[in-house]
């Protein structure tokens, strides 16, 4: 099915520990964002990019990295993990913005 | 800047009643705004979008407005199901500022 995958589903990081959250779309968009949302919280965004080789800081960019090497993989790195960055990650894209975005169903990440 | 706010946080409803979701912001200047649902573990699914020259959208059993001078939009729903529980967000702009959600309950 054509869509927004993101892997892994559920990770449990230590302080301290790096990873890299994985977000993948089939449908040739040339936006991709990432948010997060905290619990009782609205989603943030983090990063987005509006095609390959260009990103932008988000609202919260703190702690976090992404590249664009392709139109369709737009990973979002995590260097030194802390507990505050123990939330659900969302991934989208659109193909014209405001319309037609498409999440993933989101990474739920826990650093302790 | 734009804070969106979403009042109020969780709602529960008898099944088939009518009820209306709010969703607030503090800079008028906007472009559009968007209403999402979210079932629990799942991404988001857009509903309806406004845009700023519009005073309201309708899909089926659900109206949304918007009155850009008192910084408010509403989600109207008709008729309640209880397939109709999920948590309801707004989000204003192409950069989607995001409400914190009403998460709502229709009880069979």
């Amino acid at each position: 099915n054509a869509g927004v995958t993101q892997t892994p589903k559920f990770r449990i990081l230590k302080i301290g520990q790096s990873m890299t959250l994985q977000c993948t779309q089939d449908m040739n968009h040339n936006y991709m964002y990432w948010y997060r949302q905290d619990p009782g919280m609205g989603l943030k965004l983090i990063y987005y990019s509006v095609g390959a080789g260009i990103t932008d800081k988000g609202e919260v960019p703190n702690g976090y990295n992404v590249s664009r090497s392709t139109t369709e993989d737009f990973p979002l790195r995590l260097e030194l993990a802390a507990p505050s960055q123990t939330s659900v990650y969302f991934c989208a894209s659109t193909s014209s913005p405001p319309y037609g975005y498409t999440f993933g169903s989101g990474t739920r990440l826990t650093v302790v | 800047k734009q804070e969106v706010t979403q009042i109020p946080a969780a709602l529960s409803v008898p099944e088939g009643e009518n009820l209306v979701l709010n969703c607030s912001f503090t800079d008028s200047a906007i472009y559009n705004l968007q209403w999402f649902r979210q079932d629990p573990g799942k991404g988001l699914t857009s509903l309806l979008l406004i845009q700023s020259s519009q005073r309201e959208q309708t899909s089926g059993r659900l109206n949304a407005s918007l009155d850009k001078s008192s910084g408010r939009s509403t989600l109207y729903i008709a008729a309640s199901q209880p397939g109709d529980s999920a948590t309801y967000l707004c989000a204003v702009n192409n950069d989607m500022r995001f409400g914190a959600g009403t998460r709502l309950t229709v009880k069979p």
